[in-house]
């Protein structure tokens, strides 16, 4: 079972639109949320996180939104540029609390910037 | 040379085949994972260690073995393979459990089982 879900296999944004990647998740001990991005041919790499005391962090264009109580969370790209094209996965764990070591995954959102 | 390291970027094996995949990460860091990338998947996390010690192992079937000789280094040992297993495997470190920053990635091993 599917503990981070991203529902949206891709997603397709006009260059200086606002890019909304959307994220939920089903397990309430997760207290740690993080995006990355990938190109192909490339592994992921980090782009922005929160943690679960916040609802929400803020780094240049990119704004993570969370909101505990849907179990939701949100990546906000604002303006969207040709760079951003790539996918986009959604991870979760459990630190503060502990738990197990290791993100969970989503299946990845793959952002396209149309000119 | 800097980051996380994975060779070889691309492997076709047989079935009855051995080989090993490798990883090593020049950032001092403490902690070092393998992941599973299917197709059309999420990324499914196969083991941690946190300071050479294999502290997660998510159920995976004992023809992967991985191996961890010190914090630099990991390898992940392949036998018997199914064709099945074809998946990118991507090798992750992190400085003790990942906060604030989280894991930094190699570029991945594309495996082909035939």
């Amino acid at each position: 079972d599917q503990q981070v879900k991203q529902n949206s296999p891709s997603l397709s944004v006009q260059e200086g639109r606002i890019s909304i990647l959307n994220c939920d998740y089903t397990n309430s001990m997760f207290d740690y949320f993080l995006w990355y991005k990938k190109y192909p041919a490339e592994g992921p790499t980090f782009l922005i996180s929160i943690s679960s005391i916040k609802d929400k962090n803020e780094d240049g264009r990119f704004t993570v939104f969370l909101n505990k109580s849907a179990k939701h969370l949100s990546l906000h790209i604002v303006p969207s540029q040709p760079g951003d094209s790539a996918v986009y996965f959604c991870a979760a764990g459990t630190f503060l609390g502990g738990g197990a070591d290791g993100l969970t995954f989503g299946k990845g959102t793959h952002l396209i910037i149309q000119p | 040379e800097t980051g996380v390291t994975q060779t070889p970027r691309h492997l076709v094996m047989g079935m009855t085949n051995k080989k090993s995949l490798k990883c090593e990460q020049h950032l001092g860091h403490n902690a070092m994972y393998w992941y599973k990338q299917s197709a059309k998947k999420p990324l499914e996390l196969m083991f941690v260690y946190n300071f050479k010690e294999q502290t997660e192992n998510n159920s995976v079937p004992s023809r992967f073995s991985p191996e961890c000789p010190n914090s630099s280094h990991l390898f992940l040992h392949l036998h018997t393979l199914q064709p099945e297993d074809s998946a990118l495997y991507l090798c992750a470190s992190s400085q003790d459990r990942g906060l604030p920053y989280g894991y930094t990635f190699g570029s991945g091993t594309r495996l082909t089982v035939v």
